[in-house]
């Protein structure tokens, strides 16, 4: 089964600086993507960025990238000059298939606080 | 915003009641997925539903149970409710149950607690 640990609970960063989360997952399938969301106080899961287990090079997107290291089986998050309005709780997730769908099976989440 | 809308935001039940959550999933979306989130953890996958069906079902009690209406809206239906049911509950949206790389759309979730 898959199954993704995020080893801090939370963070605190002052505006401007880089922040890396975490996140190190355990799998045996040689295909698997990785997700990172976002989720305010509002509660909706905002997707972020995406890794495919074959993908060549880290993604990115905008602010955020991601540091695959396969061999350690690790995909972190790294924010680039946060702001204020990245204040929220962040989950690492991968996907599983489960009977005929797919389902995300989520981390216990990092909380991040962006100081001004 | 993702365009998934979920209903009621928030509500309050007691022990032993019933409850009936909605949720109208991005337009063009033919896939609806629920997810379970306590306070202070990740989201836990409920079930799926995939034209009209139920398609995958994680670790949940049958007293779980969802629908799928031909607009592709859903229900997540709770019965018999205890106090570990009260969570975050969030429907996701998607084109197709296999849905690639971060088609997932959440709503904002309903916020239940059970008394």
């Amino acid at each position: 089964a898959q199954k993704i640990t995020q080893t801090q609970p939370g963070m605190f960063v002052q505006e401007k600086e880089a922040v890396t989360l975490d996140c190190t997952y355990d799998t045996s399938d040689p295909s698997y993507g990785l997700f990172w969301y976002k989720q305010p106080s509002s509660g909706e899961m905002i997707f972020l960025i995406y890794q495919g287990s074959y993908d060549q090079q880290n993604a990115t997107e905008g602010r955020y990238s991601l540091n695959f290291q396969k061999a350690r089986k690790s995909a972190n998050l790294v924010i680039s000059a946060s702001q204020l309005g990245d204040s929220a709780m962040y989950f690492c997730a991968m996907r599983d298939r489960i009977q005929g769908a797919q389902k995300l099976v989520f981390g216990q989440g990092t909380r991040l606080t962006i100081n001004p | 915003e993702t365009g998934v809308t979920q209903s009621p935001t928030h509500l309050i039940k007691t022990r032993g009641q019933q409850v009936t959550l909605r949720c109208s999933s991005q337009s063009g979306h033919n896939t609806v997925s629920w997810y379970q989130q306590a306070l202070g953890q990740g989201p836990q996958f409920i079930f799926q539903y995939y034209r009209e069906e139920e398609n995958g079902r994680g670790n949940f009690p049958p007293r779980f149970s969802g629908l799928q209406f031909p607009n592709y809206s859903s229900e997540l239906n709770v019965n018999a409710l205890e106090l570990d049911d009260s969570a975050l509950y969030l429907c996701a949206s998607s084109w197709g149950p296999r849905g690639g790389t971060g088609e997932l759309f959440f709503g904002e979730g309903s916020r239940l607690t059970v008394l």
